[in-house]
This record gives structure tokens, sequence and C-alpha cells, in this order.
């Protein structure tokens, strides 16, 4: 299974609601990161778990909030979100960061009224 | 920090045709991984291919090669043989080999393919 897999495809909140995006792999991989893409723009980096572990929060505002609760799960939860979070969030897993084996998931498509 | 440059936002070519993607970057590293990754409409990255900077050799896979120059900082994509499954936005990407969890992406290449 050389599968990451994102649920939801896609999540229509509004500002104040709470929801959670979810993240999955069963590769054995020990690093797990969070990505941020508006449209028409590269990815962005929000967050890297190493080993369970936060290891990089690029200065992400506290309305997200990561959590992984076991090696093969990943979880972003979402509370107060502004329109302007409204994005592609994808998720990507790789064995103790070597990007040559890394594998991401479709995303989710979010959108924030 | 490191920066990734794609000055090309869309480029075409003709099926079978080949065509060369253009990436530069910027570091003061001198052991780093360079990737190639593909992101169709379906909106999954793929990794197309990766170059390690210590190897002199250009990556290869299949249809798809790169031309590494390291001391110019550059790395294009070159697709031979283009087929309408080639359709994607292309990104460069880099990575440290020394805490190399951050990937930096550059803006990024659209490629159409022209039945």
């Amino acid at each position: 299974d050389t599968e990451v897999t994102q649920t939801p495809k896609h999540l229509v909140m509004g500002m104040t609601n709470k929801k959670s995006l979810k993240c999955e792999q069963h590769m054995g991989h020990r690093a797990m990161y969070w990505y941020k893409q508006k449209a028409k723009k590269p990815p962005e980096l929000m967050f890297v778990y190493s080993y369970e572990k936060l290891s990089i929060n690029e200065s992400v505002p506290s309305r997200f909030s990561p959590e992984c609760p076991n090696s093969s799960l990943l979880n972003l939860h979402l509370h107060a979100l502004q329109p302007e979070d409204s994005a592609l969030y994808l998720c990507a897993s790789s064995q103790d960061g070597d990007w040559g084996e890394a594998f991401f998931g479709q995303g989710t498509r979010l959108t924030v009224v | 920090a490191q920066t990734v440059t794609q000055s090309q936002p869309e480029m075409s070519v003709q099926e079978a045709e080949t065509v060369t993607l253009s990436c530069t970057y910027d570091t003061s590293e001198s052991d780093y991984y360079l990737f190639w990754y593909k992101q169709p409409p379906s909106r999954q990255m793929i990794l197309v291919i990766r170059q390690e900077a210590y190897k002199q050799q250009n990556a290869t896979e299949n249809r798809f090669s790169v031309n590494f120059q390291k001391a110019a900082k550059s790395f294009s994509l070159k697709i031979s043989d283009s087929q309408l499954g080639d359709a994607a936005m292309y990104f460069c990407a880099y990575s440290s080999n020394f805490g190399n969890e951050k990937l930096t992406f550059g803006t990024g290449t659209r490629l159409t393919i022209i039945p």
C-alpha cells in the first residue's frame, strides 16, 4: 500500500465551525507533513511531525491545530477560520524525512464561508 | 534561505515531441536534493524524478530526464515523447540534506499537451 489517504475530499465550513482534516498512511513512514496550497501557487509547508512529535511549525496561526495520535494518522483541527484560509490542504509522508520516498495525498479542498 | 525559481509559467508541446522545463535555485549548501513533482488536475503531487547534488550523473526515469548543472544552479526537466497524460502543473523543489524535512517548491510550470 503506497497511499496517503486524506478525508474529506471537500469541506465547506463557516467561520464559527470546528472541523478536522484527516490523513492516514500505512507505509511505516515516520515523518508526516501538512502543506497549504492556494490556487495557482506552490504548496507551503505548515507543520512537520517526526516520530509522532511536532518538529516544525512554520508560524501557523493557532486556529490550525495539528495532532498526530499515532504513527499512521495525522489530523489538522480547524477552528474559527477566515475566508482567506480557503485552500487545498495536502498531507504527505516520508521515511525519516527522505523526500526521495515521499508520497502526497490528494488533498482536502477547504472553503470557508 | 533557499529559493527555487521557475521562469516559465506555461509551456505547451505537441504530442510525441520533446519539451524542456527550466528551474534554477539558490543555496549556499553543497549537499542537497532536487526534485520535479507533477500535479495533474486530480491534485495529487506525484514525484517524477529526483537528483542528489553529490551525483554528477543526470537522473533519468523512462521518458523523463534532467540536466543538472551544479555550478550554474540549474535543474531542467526534459520530457521525451510527450503524452496527453503528461499534462499537469510541474513543480521544481529543493530539500537540504541537513534537516531535510523541509521541501521548498518553485512557482510551477503548467504544461499543456497539444494532440
